[in-house]
């Protein structure tokens, strides 16, 4: 019954490519979410989106860019990936009460 | 400033003992959330709370809210609940997460 799914667990890619990380939840939940996850930083809240076609800055936003054209959908869009962009890059969502919450497996990516 | 405390950041526990992480937040919030990240993992979630205690195997997380204070216990703790465990909360439309209190269990 997975409710979260990032579209890939493991992604390696080089300098300068345009990146796509795709996260989907099948919950009907309005808000979603992307965090980077580093080493001794913890959680960092990128973008985040309470509606489609909704999107705000969070507190890493730059380098990044997203995309929600249907509710069930949230990519993260790294423009021009650098590698300081390697990382955990993890997905949530919130329900309406916001009491309901799930979390993506994760991607780990390696800019190479 | 951390809405959300979380203690300790390490701990190491031999096979069976108990075991308590605790969260302090100071903000006022929808819900609690109990997280647990294995090495190299995603995130799971391991309960949802908004008042009370809640039960799962051999996990135990409770909640005051009026001292703003959340417990998890393991109790027979076991090396495959070696992990991250992060305390977060809801806050309106938002999540706040403590920095995760590192677990190893020693057979």
């Amino acid at each position: 019954d997975v409710k979260v799914t990032q579209s890939s667990r493991y992604l390696v890619k080089r300098t300068g490519e345009k990146v796509f990380l795709e996260c989907v939840q099948d919950m009907d939940h309005e808000n979603m979410f992307w965090y980077r996850q580093d080493p001794g930083l913890g959680l960092r809240l990128i973008y985040f989106s309470y509606d489609v076609k909704m999107k705000e800055k969070g507190d890493i936003p730059e380098g990044y860019s997203v995309s929600r054209e249907k509710k069930e959908r949230f990519s993260l869009i790294l423009e021009s990936a650098s590698t300081n962009q390697t990382s955990m890059y993890l997905c949530a969502s919130l329900g309406p009460v916001f009491a309901e919450a799930f979390f993506g497996q994760g991607t780990r990516l390696t800019v190479v | 400033k951390n809405e959300v405390e979380q203690s300790p950041q390490n701990l190491t526990a031999q096979e069976g003992e108990f075991i308590t992480i605790n969260c302090s937040y100071s903000v006022g919030i929808s819900a609690l959330h109990w997280l647990q990240q294995h090495p190299g993992g995603g995130i799971v979630s391991l309960f949802m709370l908004s008042s009370g205690k809640k039960k799962h195997g051999r996990l135990i997380a409770t909640i005051n809210i009026q001292e703003k204070h959340s417990s998890l216990h393991i109790t027979a703790s076991h090396p495959r609940d070696s992990a991250v465990y992060i305390c977060a909360v809801t806050v309106g439309n938002q999540f706040y997460f403590g920095t995760g209190t590192s677990l190893t269990v020693i057979p």
